[in-house]
């Protein structure tokens, strides 16, 4: 079935960089996009970018300039990268896979902190 | 970019009442648009797509409609189950998300 999986540290320092992994199964990157969606908590959601099948990436434009997305596709891996992180960054972190626009399965998150 | 503008951001309803959820896209975005649900601690769940199409399994309580730029989500019957938040996304021109609404129980 149909899993995504995201890992990465729980405590980032103010500045540094931030790289999350979205291990996926039960699918092929070259079949379907996968998006990063995050969530402050207590508050709504935020799309971040997406990988598409081709590997071509899309951004959210308030993110574009710190954010990176690429992915492995022999490990079924997609990889986030976002650096001069701020306390605002603090957020669970999801990774989402694409059915058509909408988003049909989605990882259990990782919550991550910005913190000194 | 497309924003998205979701109302009410709370929402307190009985059991058994009919709740509508609104949302308002700065341009029109051809149908593309889902609900989700999300309870707390969990990752958002989709409701519906493509404006009104019901995803698989979820109770046909749950309906949505609307174009252009206005779309809603109706629940009929409001069942405890259905305490959560909700939101909309637009998938037409990339992706945006509506702030979400609150349901809780009266």
């Amino acid at each position: 079935q149909v899993q995504l999986k995201e890992s990465g540290p729980g405590l980032v320092q103010p500045s540094q960089t931030l790289s999350l992994t979205c291990t996926v199964s039960g699918f092929s990157l070259t079949s379907y996009h996968v998006s990063w969606v995050r969530q402050p908590p207590g508050k709504g959601l935020e799309w971040m970018g997406v990988i598409w099948t081709g590997g071509s990436t899309a951004y959210n434009s308030l993110l574009k300039s710190r954010l990176s997305i690429s992915r492995d596709i022999s490990k079924s891996q997609v990889f986030l990268k976002m650096n001069s992180l701020q306390t605002e960054d603090t957020a669970t972190y999801y990774c989402a896979r694409g059915h058509g626009g909408y988003l049909l399965y989605w990882g259990q998150g990782v919550m991550v902190t910005v913190s000194s | 970019d497309i924003q998205m503008t979701q109302s009410p951001a709370s929402l307190s309803a009985s059991l058994g009442e009919t709740v509508t959820i609104e949302c308002r896209a700065s341009e029109d975005i051809y149908n593309g648009l889902a609900w989700y649900q999300q309870k707390p601690g969990k990752s958002p769940q989709l409701l519906i797509y493509n404006a009104n199409s019901l995803h698989t399994g979820v109770p046909s309580r749950f309906s949505g409609s609307g174009s252009g730029t206005q779309y809603s989500l109706k629940i009929n019957s409001l069942q405890s189950e259905d305490v959560a938040s909700y939101f909309c996304q637009q998938y037409y021109d990339y992706y945006t998300f509506g702030a979400g609404t609150k349901l809780e129980l009266k």
